[in-house]
């Protein structure tokens, strides 16, 4: 299985500044998925990055909140921008296993919005 | 949209009995079900997963059915222990993941 790095492991901000959240992924993979999971939810697909064009968004996502890049196939940033207590949750990123046909998880974001 | 439903949210059980997760899903193009745990302040693991074309699967205590007319599959954990307590998740793919609602497995000492 893949095996991710995910940075950073927590964070508390204050209200309207923007965190950037980074996944480093150690083989080349064609799709990132960047997921929210707020406190004793399931997990909420934001967006899709794909490598060389844009993130596609989920319904109630939009990339001026949740800007994304993917500047090649290990890597991807998310962005939280102006950020407000709603946005407290913890964000993952995942991506396809090419051993088996599941997904790998990074090992997630915890952010506190104060 | 697509969808799945998971039951129950929260399922408690005697150590060494077995637990039984039930979900069902509405996309009939569906072909991937997986099962994932998540402990407290973890990440998802996946546990197990099936593929349309397999009505079981088993790996050691922990069984999977699917019953693709019924659009529902099912996870079997039998002989309970105290580190099966966890969060389960059960989702179902075609292109993309759709994700059951989780259900918080409790095992009583």
């Amino acid at each position: 299985s893949a095996v991710i790095s995910q940075k950073p492991s927590r964070d508390i901000c204050q209200r309207g500044t923007s965190l950037t959240i980074q996944c480093q992924v150690d083989s080349q993979v064609t799709m990132m998925f960047w997921y929210r999971q707020q406190p004793g939810q399931s997990l909420t697909l934001i967006a899709t990055a794909n490598q060389g064009s844009e993130a596609t968004y989920e319904s109630g996502f939009v990339i001026d909140k949740f800007p994304i890049s993917r500047p090649n196939l290990t890597f991807s940033t998310l962005t939280v921008s102006n950020m407000s207590p709603e946005d407290s949750s913890i964000y993952l990123c995942s991506v396809p296993d090419r051993i088996n046909y599941g997904y790998t998880f990074g090992s997630g974001t915890r952010l506190t919005v104060v | 949209g697509e969808n799945v439903e998971q039951h129950p949210s929260t399922l408690s059980v005697q150590e060494g009995d077995s637990a039984v997760i039930k979900c069902t899903y509405s996309d009939s193009a569906s072909n991937y079900f997986p099962w994932y745990k998540q402990e407290l302040g973890k990440r998802p693991q996946l546990i197990i997963d099936i593929r349309s074309n397999v009505g079981e699967k088993k790996d050691q205590r922990i069984a999977v059915t699917l019953n693709k007319t019924a659009k529902h599959f099912s996870l079997h954990i039998t002989e309970t222990q105290p580190e099966d307590s966890a969060v389960y998740f059960c989702a179902a793919s075609n292109y993309q993941l759709i994700w059951g609602a989780g259900t918080k497995l409790i095992i009583k000492p």
